[in-house]
């Protein structure tokens, strides 16, 4: 059964302290591992995709990672505007649905 | 980029009655258009794939009797959910893709609420 895992659930951090949010999936058929970033009461806004082991995609103060197994959004010196909950998702080939993760919410404090 | 609109953004309806969310891609043609409905603090659980000029696929679960997708042209699809009852209560997200090489649009989603 496809699925997708997030981890940890909910993170604080101090502005400036770095650190990394954890996708683990079994998706058949992988066809894109997608991070989105969604704000209370909005809906997703798209960050990156990535397609295959190895591939790094970088945004600001973002970059996303990916293995065979997991991928990583690295958040490097934050700031309180990159509180957010960050989703993951993996798109099956098999099924063509996106497959969501239950998220990670970042609090950044100043 | 792609943007994907959603109306309303809000809407509270008595019980019994029906509501209608429209999903609009702007700047691209979207043959197919997803929607997905989310409870608070979990995440997004798909719904339904509206498909154009055809009927919507259902996910196991779905009533698509209460969940009622038309997909009429190439830029818009919507969602009645009919003789709402509170549990109907969530946020509702349309989303559509412009290429196949891109990324998932979503829309702002709905906040459905019924008293």
């Amino acid at each position: 059964e496809d699925q997708v895992t997030q981890s940890p659930e909910a993170l604080r951090l101090q502005e400036g302290e770095s650190s990394s949010l954890n996708c683990s999936y079994t998706v058949s058929g992988l066809r894109g591992l997608f991070w989105y970033r969604q704000d209370p009461g909005k809906g997703p806004e798209f960050l990156f995709t990535l397609y295959s082991a190895g591939e790094e995609k970088e945004k600001e103060r973002l970059k996303a990672t990916l293995t065979k197994k997991e991928s990583f959004l690295h958040i490097t010196a934050p700031k309180p505007e990159d509180s957010a909950t960050y989703l993951c998702a993996g798109h099956s080939g098999n099924t063509g649905k996106l497959i969501f993760g239950q998220g990670t919410t970042l609090q950044v404090k100043p | 980029g792609a943007v994907v609109s959603q109306h309303p953004s809000r809407v509270i309806c008595k019980s019994g009655t029906s509501v209608k969310i429209e999903c609009r891609s702007l700047d691209f043609q979207a043959t197919t258009m997803f929607w997905y409905r989310q409870f608070p603090k979990q995440s997004l659980m798909l719904m339904a794939t509206s498909n154009e000029g055809s009927k919507a696929t259902y996910e196991q679960g779905v009533e698509k009797d209460k969940f009622l997708i038309n997909h009429a042209s190439l830029t818009l699809s919507t969602l009645t959910v009919t003789s709402a009852h509170p549990e109907d209560s969530s946020f509702y997200i349309c989303s559509a893709r412009e290429r196949v090489d891109y990324g998932y649009t979503f829309g702002s989603g709905t906040r459905l609420t019924v008293v």
